[in-house]
Parts: C-alpha cells; structure tokens; sequence
C-alpha cells in the first residue's frame, strides 16, 4: 500500500537557519511521482516540485534543494538561509503510475514550519 | 493562464442544513478534478476526483456527494451537515494525461458547522 510519512510535526528555527523537511514514501510501483506543496497560512497550497522514480538528480531552486533517494525511500526538503516568509506547512505527496490518468495524490500529515525573526 | 476559483471563501453552517460548494476552473479544458478535505491541524484527505463530466469516483464513505455538470465546473454537496463536517475544503486540477502531473489548488472554502 501506498503511504507518505512525514515524521516531523513541526519545526522552529531562526532566520537564516537551514532547515530540512523529512519525507519517506512506500510505494509498491516502480514508477511513481513525488511532489512538495507548500500551505502558507492563507491556505492555498502551492506547487513546488515535481519528481519522477526515474529521476534521481538533486535539484535546486534559489534557496530551496531537494535530495531524492531510492534507496532510503526518501524525498527530502531544504531551505537554506531560512526566512520568515518560509513559514508555513509543508506537504510532501506520491503519486503512482499505477492510478493511471487519475493523477490521486497521497499526502503526508504535513510539517509545520515557523521561522522566528 | 489557468484559473481555479472557488467559493464561497467561508461558511457557517447549522447542522442539518444542506451544503453547497462550487469550484470552477478556467484557461484549460477537460482537466481532472479533485475535492479534498483538510481538518483543523491535519493532512489532506481526497474526497473525490472527477476525470471527466459526469464521471465522479468517491474515496470515503460520507454524507458528502460530488457532481461536475460542465467540463469545468466542480460542485460538493450535502443534503444534511454533520458537525464532523467542518474542515477546509480544497478544489484542484490537474492535466488529464496518462501519467500524474502536479495539481494546482484553489483558495479554499472554510467550513464551520454548528
């Protein structure tokens, strides 16, 4: 069965701390889609990445990075140089190739993030 | 550009009484559809996803029922609300291709039930 775990309820740090955000996934597939969302406290989620099981490059965007590995199961989320504007609840969520033109979404329980000034 | 509009923004609602929600999307034709359900300090929880007019699949069991009457229109309903009702209720889409693609979520509506 499919499931996302995102073990850590909440996070506080300090302005420009790094910070990162855990994600383990099962999945029975061998092709699935990984994703982070991002749900700042006016609610809407936002879109951050897209990452498919045949895709284990490191990416980076600006001040956010995101380390994918198969091995460990995990799809992990770093903010360097943390900012106020960062705080918000972070979800991460699978996809599997196997739900065909469905596109379902798992999400994790999210995490909470709050940086301090 | 893409467009999801949903509303109304908040909602407070007696027990019992019927529930309307409407979600829209614009700039993009024959997308997936999805109702999700976030309560207080929790994750999100798909209601049901739509990939097609007409066409609604339901995740959970529940007093909630979804129908799509136009390529773009999306609509949560209930005939009698329960308090275990009240959350946050989100409308996304997504491409309807033969793999996932990223959904992008509307602003939300905020349900109170008393």
């Amino acid at each position: 069965a499919q499931k996302v775990t995102q073990a850590q309820t909440e996070i506080s740090v300090v302005e420009k701390e790094d910070v990162t955000l855990d994600c383990v996934y099962e999945t029975r597939d061998t092709t699935y889609y990984l994703f982070w969302y991002k749900q700042p406290p006016s609610g809407e989620l936002v879109f951050l990445i897209r990452r498919n099981s045949f895709d284990e490059q490191n990416e980076i965007s600006g001040r956010y990075s995101w380390n994918f590995q198969k091995s460990t199961s995990s799809f992990n989320f770093t903010i360097t140089a943390s900012q106020v504007v960062d705080s918000a609840v972070y979800f991460c969520a699978l996809s599997e190739h196997g739900s065909g033109n469905t596109g379902k979404l798992i999400f994790g329980q999210g995490t909470t993030l709050q940086v301090k000034p | 550009s893409q467009t999801i509009h949903q509303w109304p923004a908040t909602l407070v609602q007696p027990v019992g009484s019927p529930l309307s929600l409407e979600c829209t999307v614009e700039g993009t034709s024959n997308p997936n559809l999805y109702w999700y359900r976030q309560a207080a300090g929790r994750g999100l929880q798909l209601l049901f996803y739509s990939v097609g007019i007409g066409q609604i699949s339901s995740e959970v069991p529940q007093n909630l029922s979804a129908s799509r009457p136009q390529d773009r229109q999306f609509i949560l309903s209930s005939k009698k609300l329960l308090l275990s009702d009240s959350g946050f209720y989100l409308c996304a889409w997504s491409v309807a291709k033969r793999g996932p693609d990223e959904q992008y979520f509307g602003p939300g509506t905020r349900l109170t039930v008393t």
